[in-house]
């Protein structure tokens, strides 16, 4: 079946204008991961979701930066008044479900999103 | 989660078997240790999980060490499109058996097969 998919693929904008990234995770998926991974570094964590709540925001890095998951599919990414140092490529990922005792979670990742601010 | 440690880089001729190893000393009895690998330019792509016992699929195999602080990825025979960076990771299961979360993903090994 179809992965997760992501869009645009690439967005160059400006410093100080707002972007959204779209996440479609693998269908009937209920967890839903953001991660930003910069030029030459590994993947940090941004944000979870389980259904449409977000029980872990740890990773944004700061307010400008908010995530919403809609009818436990569709996730957008909102970065508002982009700085240089955002960067990078955004990366979703789904998982079938929360792990019951003695199973396992395993997240699939879509092909990332290259976000570039001038 | 337990901290991981691999080698940064590694090399393997194509056609052998790549051995990629990973320490995880200080892994918990309800932790798994799970593989992914990112191609250039690409997203992560799952490879194989284990908690304790070997594992194979029809990427690779997981070698964890009866003391489980240790574990090696095998790809039987190395392509070229087997080059690029391997990441072990150990995962949590939380208390009452449900995992959920973050991976948090190392510095890997890159793995280049060369002719």
């Amino acid at each position: 079946g179809a992965g997760v998919s992501q869009s645009p693929s690439n967005k160059v904008t400006e410093k100080g204008k707002d972007v959204e990234l779209r996440c479609d995770p693998i269908s009937g998926h209920t967890a839903l991961y953001w991660y930003r991974q910069r030029l030459g570094q590994g993947l940090e964590f941004l944000i979870y979701f389980q259904g449409n709540s977000a029980p872990d925001k740890s990773g944004l890095p700061s307010d400008r930066f908010s995530a919403e998951r809609t009818g436990e599919s569709v996730s957008t990414l909102t970065i508002q008044r982009t700085q240089q140092e955002d960067s990078a490529v955004y990366l979703c990922a789904s998982s079938l479900y929360l792990s019951t005792s003695g199973g396992t979670d395993t997240q699939y990742f879509g092909p990332g999103t290259r976000l570039t601010v001038l | 989660d337990a901290k991981t440690t691999q080698p940064p880089s590694m090399d393997c001729a194509e056609g052998r078997a790549a051995n990629l190893p990973c320490n995880h000393s200080t892994i918990s009895g309800n932790e798994y240790v799970y593989w992914y690998r990112q191609i250039h330019s690409q997203g992560p792509q799952y490879i194989i999980h284990g908690l304790k016992n070997n594992e194979t699929n029809e990427m690779a195999s997981l070698i964890i060490t009866e003391d489980r602080k240790s574990s090696t990825l095998i790809l039987p025979h190395a392509t070229l499109r087997d080059t690029a960076v391997y990441y072990c990771i150990v995962r949590v299961h939380r208390a009452g058996g449900t995992s959920y979360g973050k991976l948090t993903f190392g510095q890997g090994t890159i793995l280049t097969v060369h002719p």
